[in-house]
């Protein structure tokens, strides 16, 4: 079973676009979830994350809304650029147990 | 070197082969990592390494066998692969393991077996 259920599978907006990722996760031990971003040939690189105790996180064009009580939280980007095609990763950690898990990932292209 | 890097970034192995992967990091970091990168799958967590102790090994099959010698290195012996394993490979560090430090990740290890 998938602990972390992420959508779209993949996302094509035009440049200037807001695209939104979204992930939703059941244990409610989790308590923070960072997003991944990943360009073809390279390990994935930590772009934001965010603790349970806040709604929305923002760093530059990168915001995080998350829902504690619908169990879900989403990543938007603001006026999307060509070099923001890449694929988005969601995640969630349980810092108390010791546990990782990823969303499917959502490969986002960028229309200039 | 800065960072975390990979040896070798492709390998092509027979199911009888024996080989391995060696990850090394450069930042100082107490916690290593390896995953599994499958199309359409979600990055599998396989092993977890805090100062050279293994703490976490999720039911990983034991054709995989890691060693971490120091916090700066790590491997993943192969042997008797199956087809299905054929994936990328991705080691990364952090601060700490599993908790809200950032973990930094190489570029991984194309595998293709045979």
């Amino acid at each position: 079973q998938q602990q972390v259920k992420q959508s779209p599978q993949s996302l094509i907006v035009q440049k200037g676009g807001i695209p939104i990722i979204n992930c939703a996760y059941e244990n409610t031990a989790f308590d923070y979830f960072p997003w991944y971003q990943q360009f073809p040939g390279k390990g994935p690189a930590l772009l934001i994350a965010i603790r349970p105790d806040v709604s929305e996180k923002k760093e530059g064009r990168f915001t995080i809304s998350f829902n504690k009580s619908a169990k879900q939280f989403s990543l938007h980007i603001m006026d999307s650029q060509p070099g923001d095609s890449a694929t988005y990763f969601c995640a969630a950690i349980s810092t108390g147990a010791n546990n990782l898990f990823f969303g499917t990932g959502t490969r986002l292209t960028v229309i200039p | 070197e800065t960072g975390v890097t990979q040896t070798p970034r492709h390998l092509v192995m027979g199911m009888t082969n024996k080989k391995s992967l060696k990850c090394e990091q450069h930042l100082g970091h107490n916690a290593m990592y390896w995953y599994k990168q499958s199309a359409k799958k979600p990055l599998e967590l396989m092993f977890v390494y805090n100062f050279k102790e293994q703490t976490e090994n999720n039911s990983v099959p034991s054709r995989f066998s890691p060693e971490c010698p120091n916090s700066s290195h790590l491997f993943l012996h192969l042997h008797t692969l199956q087809p299905e394993d054929s994936a990328l490979y991705l080691c990364a560090s952090s601060q700490a393991s599993l908790q809200t430090y950032e973990q930094y990740f190489g570029p991984g290890t194309r595998l293709t077996v045979t």
